[in-house]
């Protein structure tokens, strides 16, 4: 199980939008629609943003988006705000039941 | 209130046992697969196993690295998940988290320290 591939950082100014790619391969994102995005700020456990691709938990902002392509998966934040600054994890099934997290990316908001 | 609380994490030495356990409330705990995730200090998130539900035959599965050293275990009437971790080795040095309803609850982790 080889991790997902995530930038190491990213970085936006207030208002902009920013997307997170995560790229695998057929066999976990390109092969399932079961991707999804955690959001982690420091010190804290991660929460969770975008669940099978597209999809947004209850109380999370609409600034949040999912998509995927192919093998690669994306995150969109758009009308970025300070408090977005934190690292971003996806993950994906790889099937046989099991997951695979991305390295995780930085976000800077400037 | 959702809460998943985990304990056990501690200092124990390369080859040693140790018992994770996550407490839930506040959800329907028996209806949810339950997760383990481990982050290494200043790294990334790496998913570790989990077990599906009395439905699904209590099904579990585990990464590679540690299949045969970990056993995720479940007692429904506790509401409460178990991460047994034997043979431990330096690398599994990390928090623990557990993680329930499709990884929308998370607890707050446990620190697990392999050192002599």
């Amino acid at each position: 199980q080889s991790a997902l591939t995530q930038p190491a950082s990213v970085s936006g100014s207030p208002g902009q939008s920013i997307t997170i790619s995560c790229t695998g391969t057929s066999s976990d994102v390109g092969g399932y629609n079961y991707v999804s995005w955690y959001q982690q700020h420091p010190g804290k456990a991660p929460n969770l943003i975008i669940y099978d691709v597209t999809n947004r938990p209850s109380g999370v902002s609409n600034r949040f988006s999912g998509s995927k392509s192919g093998n690669t998966a994306s995150l969109t934040i758009s009308g970025l705000q300070a408090e977005d600054e934190a690292d971003y994890y996806c993950s994906s099934y790889t099937g046989s039941s099991l997951r695979v997290f991305g390295g995780g990316t930085k976000l800077t908001v400037l | 209130e959702v809460q998943l609380v985990e304990s056990g994490g501690g200092l124990v030495q390369p080859g040693g046992s140790l018992k994770l356990s996550c407490a839930a409330s506040g959800f329907t705990f028996s209806t949810s697969a339950m997760h383990w995730v481990r982050q290494a200090s200043g790294k990334g998130l790496e998913w570790v196993g989990h077990i599906r539900t009395k439905a699904n035959n209590y099904a579990t599965a585990y990464l590679a690295s540690v299949k045969g050293r970990f056993t995720i275990s479940r007692d429904d009437s506790k509401n409460t998940a178990y991460l047994q971790m034997n043979s431990l080795k330096t690398e599994d040095t990390a928090v623990y988290y557990c993680t329930g309803h499709n990884d929308g609850y998370w607890g707050q982790g446990t620190l697990v320290t392999v050192s002599s």
